[in-house]
């Protein structure tokens, strides 16, 4: 079974500095893939950033990199220049690459960031 | 808009009523799934459709819920005889393979059914 735990339920950062946000998990799977997903106040879900367990150099996005410590099985999420617009609940995920559940993200309950001007 | 379509976005319900919550996979997709998110909690997965099949419902409740994704139409969420405790936000998510195998598995989700129980 795999879990993802995020510790932090809430974040403030100034508007254009740059925020971190954590995620740790824990999974006996050798081959997975790690997810973030921003979920704004409007609801929807939307995909910002993939890490493989196998990808030598971290996962970067635009102004999103992952920053992933696979023998500490953490998978921070950072994000540079902060926006208003970056306000939202952000959700860490994983999925093992093979067995039953390897086409089920698991997630954690989210970080809800707030950018302040 | 060529993106997952789920309706209706918001559905109140009385306890004992049924709920039924559609979901348009984005063209080319023949693989749904459905997760649902409590409040204050991450989404949960429910069930993994392709088309006249269910592949796994292992976290589907075992009674008053069901899910099927028919050869022509939509995939319908239904819940029967629904409860307070079903009040949530039910997403649908598709992808055009099945997300395994070392593929990024980018799910593409709608944006999401929140049902109210009364």
């Amino acid at each position: 079974a795999q879990k993802i735990t995020q510790t932090q339920p809430g974040m403030f950062v100034q508007e254009k500095e740059a925020v971190t946000l954590d995620c740790t998990y824990d999974t006996s799977d050798q081959s997975y893939g790690l997810f973030w997903y921003k979920q704004p106040s409007s609801g929807e879900m939307i995909f910002l950033i993939y890490q493989g367990s196998y990808d030598e150099q971290n996962a970067t996005e635009g102004r999103y990199s992952l920053n992933f410590q696979k023998a500490r099985k953490s998978a921070n999420l950072v994000i540079s220049a902060s926006q208003l617009g970056d306000s939202a609940m952000y959700f860490c995920a994983m999925r093992p690459n093979s067995g039953a559940g390897s086409y089920q993200l698991t997630f954690g309950k989210g970080t809800k960031l707030s950018v302040i001007p | 808009n060529a993106g997952v379509m789920q309706n209706p976005r918001h559905l109140v319900r009385r306890r004992g009523q049924e709920a039924r919550l559609r979901c348009s996979p984005m063209k080319g997709h023949s693989h749904v799934y459905w997760y649902r998110q409590l409040p204050e909690e991450g989404l949960k997965f429910m069930v993994y459709l392709q088309k006249e099949n269910i592949i796994d419902e292992s976290g589907m409740p075992k009674e008053r819920f069901s899910a099927e994704f028919p050869k022509e139409g939509p995939s319908i969420l239904r819940i029967q005889q629904v409860v307070r405790g079903d009040s949530a936000a039910y997403f649908c998510a598709s992808s055009p393979l099945r997300t395994s195998g070392g593929n990024t598995g980018e799910l593409f989700f709608g944006e999401g059914s929140r049902l109210t129980v009364l």
